[in-house]
């Protein structure tokens, strides 16, 4: 496609539920970026995929979040057990690579009740 | 590790107005800066790319410059609109570490007034 998709857009879930954020790279983008902004917070990186590498999860805040990317392209970030704390915008990037800049998504906004 | 600053945290300039927003970072080691915008509810949309070997990238009435060995970056906006009412984020690709996550500051909410 010709940007970063991201679905849902929004997502209400209950306390405790479990949810899947999934995000369509550009094609042909290797890299592939989540991160999560909290209202009136900068933006935290939470996971990093480079082509067939292993991620780099350091910024994944707890065991409840996990994330995949399969074949290289779609990725799907799961929170398990969600908690309020968890409610944020949670953005998507792709790039060709790390030096010729970062494209992301319109992000999903996610709330816990 | 590697902090990223923006100041002032929010702005408020008349239309037509030439304005400057500042970016400073605490580790010189970087591949690359980058200024992005992103409006309420919405994603992030890049501005300009700044090389860690270059000093400055122009696109339109947008000016981004880098002064690596002091750890700053400033975006120049000339004659402002009220269009331009946006968060202005910066956000460097630190070169240590192997991977290439970049570090954001908390942003510059500007507002632009007819």
């Amino acid at each position: 496609g010709a940007g970063v998709s991201q679905s849902p857009s929004n997502k209400v879930t209950e306390k405790g539920k479990d949810v899947e954020l999934r995000c369509d790279p550009i094609s042909g983008h290797t890299a592939l970026y989540w991160y999560r902004q909290s209202l009136g917070q900068g933006l935290e990186f939470l996971i990093y995929f480079q082509g067939n590498s292993a991620p780099d999860k350091s910024g994944l805040p707890s065991d409840r979040f996990s994330a995949e990317r399969t074949g290289g392209s779609v990725s799907t970030l799961t929170i398990q057990r969600t908690q309020q704390e968890d409610s944020a915008v949670y953005l998507c990037a792709s790039s060709q690579t790390g030096i010729s800049g970062y494209t992301f998504g319109s992000g999903t906004r996610l709330t816990v009740v | 590790k590697q902090e990223v600053t923006q100041i002032p945290a929010a702005l408020s300039v008349p239309e037509g107005e030439n304005l400057v927003l500042n970016c400073s970072f605490t580790d010189s080691a970087i591949y690359n800066l980058q200024w992005f915008r992103q409006d309420p509810g919405k994603g992030l949309t890049s501005l300009l790319l700044i090389q860690s070997s270059q000093r400055e990238q122009t696109s339109g009435r947008l000016n981004a410059s880098l002064d690596k060995s002091s750890g700053r970056s400033t975006l120049y906006i000339a004659a402002s609109q009220p269009g331009d009412s946006a968060t202005y984020l910066c956000a460097v690709a630190p070169s240590q570490g192997g991977s290439e996550k970049l570090v954001f500051g908390k942003g510059t909410k500007l507002t632009v007034n007819p």
